[in-house]
């Protein structure tokens, strides 16, 4: 499993843009890069995935370095509700293949 | 909506008890899986299952046994509750068609005494 660091947390203010970075220097070529958060109280709920383009969805965006070595989750405009642990997993995209969460980082938002 | 349900949100079990977490998806997903969260220590996997009747260990599969019998039902067994297994389980599920995401249940918080 490639190892990753995450600072443990961050804090931001309300509507402003995070960036919540990750490193995954031993990531395998197949691996793909996913992000998870967990809302206080909850299960981890899926946020966004990428090979190697920079991806988008509603709710993120994903920048991935051309090295693959790092990644870069983007909240454009943070609200309260996007307070949560973020998690950073290189993994396989295969449905019988596991995920192993690491720490991740704590996000504050503030009012 | 699609779900993952946990049959519990809150336990509280005597050592030595046997005690059955339940899971159930409504998605049709081959893959299924059962991990454990601890402060510190972060998810941690336990077994997961890719197939009816179709098991697999993962890190920490000790003092664990697990049940599938219908694609839809994963169930995580502890023989003989032990105060180190007071915990918080997560169930997750996940297509066998490479659409990566992960679902999770809202957990179950097991308390033993």
């Amino acid at each position: 499993d490639a190892k990753t660091t995450q600072p443990n947390s961050m804090e931001s203010n309300e509507e402003e843009p995070v960036h919540l970075p990750c490193n995954h220097s031993t990531i395998s070529g197949t691996d793909y890069i996913h992000w998870y958060r967990q809302l206080p109280s909850q299960g981890p709920e899926y946020v966004i995935h990428g090979l190697t383009s920079n991806v988008n969805n509603r709710m993120a965006s994903l920048a991935i370095a051309e090295d693959r070595k790092s990644s870069t989750l983007i909240l454009h405009r943070a609200t309260l509700r996007d307070a949560a642990v973020y998690y950073c997993i290189p993994g396989s995209i295969q449905g019988a293949q596991k995920l192993v969460f690491g720490q991740g980082t704590r996000l504050t938002i503030n009012p | 909506d699609v779900k993952v349900t946990q049959s519990s949100r809150y336990l509280v079990k005597r050592t030595g008890e046997k005690v059955f977490l339940e899971c159930v998806q409504d998605m049709d997903h081959e893959n299924m899986f059962w991990y454990r969260q601890d402060p510190g220590l972060g998810l941690r996997l336990i077994y997961f299952s890719y197939d009816v009747k179709m098991k697999e260990k993962g890190d920490i599969p000790e003092g664990y046994s697990v049940s599938r019998e219908k694609k839809e039902r994963f169930s995580l067994i502890l023989e003989s509750a032990s105060t180190n297994q007071t915990s918080m389980y997560l169930c997750a599920s996940r297509s066998g068609q490479n659409t990566g995401e992960l679902f999770f249940g809202e957990g179950s918080r097991l308390t033993v005494l």
